[in-house]
């Protein structure tokens, strides 16, 4: 069974623009929640996705902003770059939301680089 | 408000056994993760508590104790292949949410 991807791997963007990443989840999972690393913070809540809706959302401003297709599928939007917004995105999905032993499985990440 | 303490660095003699700590208050507890996260790469699954008591799997083990707040993840039988960064995460609010809040990790270095 194919894992969780995300693409790109790495992405370079500048200040002021925008950028959009992919998350493909594990087959048959239908939840996907998105997260933020960065070696001063660790790993932050950005959302979590649930058939086609925003179910639960982080402390973070409205610049970051997700959506959920009907194949489970879910992209990222980042707008208006800042040079913090540099660090490690985390997808992971699983089969339900919440619930017990219902584990999340982390995707590779996409490591974005905001000069 | 949402805290979770474990300790920044450890480092330990292959072949034998560590534990790395895990102290939280939150905001409602639907159960504790362990993820073991190699530099460069995605975190990934150790283990699961959501009652009080020990969870054993193979090497590895967790405990809970609610009422303290409190968890560990024993790691037994050291390998190299063991150093890596140990993060501890609690899943909050209801039981209908998948939102987990994680500690800042543990970094084991295993030395020969």
């Amino acid at each position: 069974k194919a894992g969780v991807t995300q693409t790109p791997r790495y992405l370079i963007k500048t200040r002021g623009q925008q950028v959009t990443l992919s998350c493909s989840p594990i087959s048959g999972h239908r939840s996907v929640s998105w997260y933020q690393q960065t070696p001063g913070q660790g790993l932050q809540f950005l959302f979590e996705y649930f058939s086609e809706t925003q179910r639960n959302k982080g402390n973070f401003p409205g610049r970051f902003s997700g959506r959920q297709f009907s194949n489970s599928r879910s992209e990222m939007n980042v707008s208006t770059l800042e040079l913090g917004d540099s660090a490690l995105y985390l997808c992971a999905s699983s089969l339900k939301m919440g619930g017990a032993y219902n584990e999340q499985f982390f995707g590779p990440g996409t490591r974005l680089t905001v000069l | 408000g949402q805290n979770i303490d474990q300790p920044t660095e450890m480092t330990a003699t292959e072949g034998a056994i560590v534990q790395i700590n895990c102290t939280y208050q939150t905001s409602g507890f639907n159960g504790l993760f362990w993820y073991q996260q190699h530099a460069g790469e995605a975190p990934t699954f150790l283990s699961y508590n959501v009652l009080d008591g020990l969870e054993e799997k193979g090497r590895f083990s967790s405990f809970l104790s609610r009422s303290k707040g409190y968890s560990y993840l024993l790691l037994k039988e050291l390998q190299m292949k063991d150093s890596a960064s140990y993060l501890c995460a609690v899943r909050t609010g209801s039981s209908n949410t998948g939102k987990l809040i994680f500690g800042q990790g543990t970094t084991l270095q295993v030395k020969p």
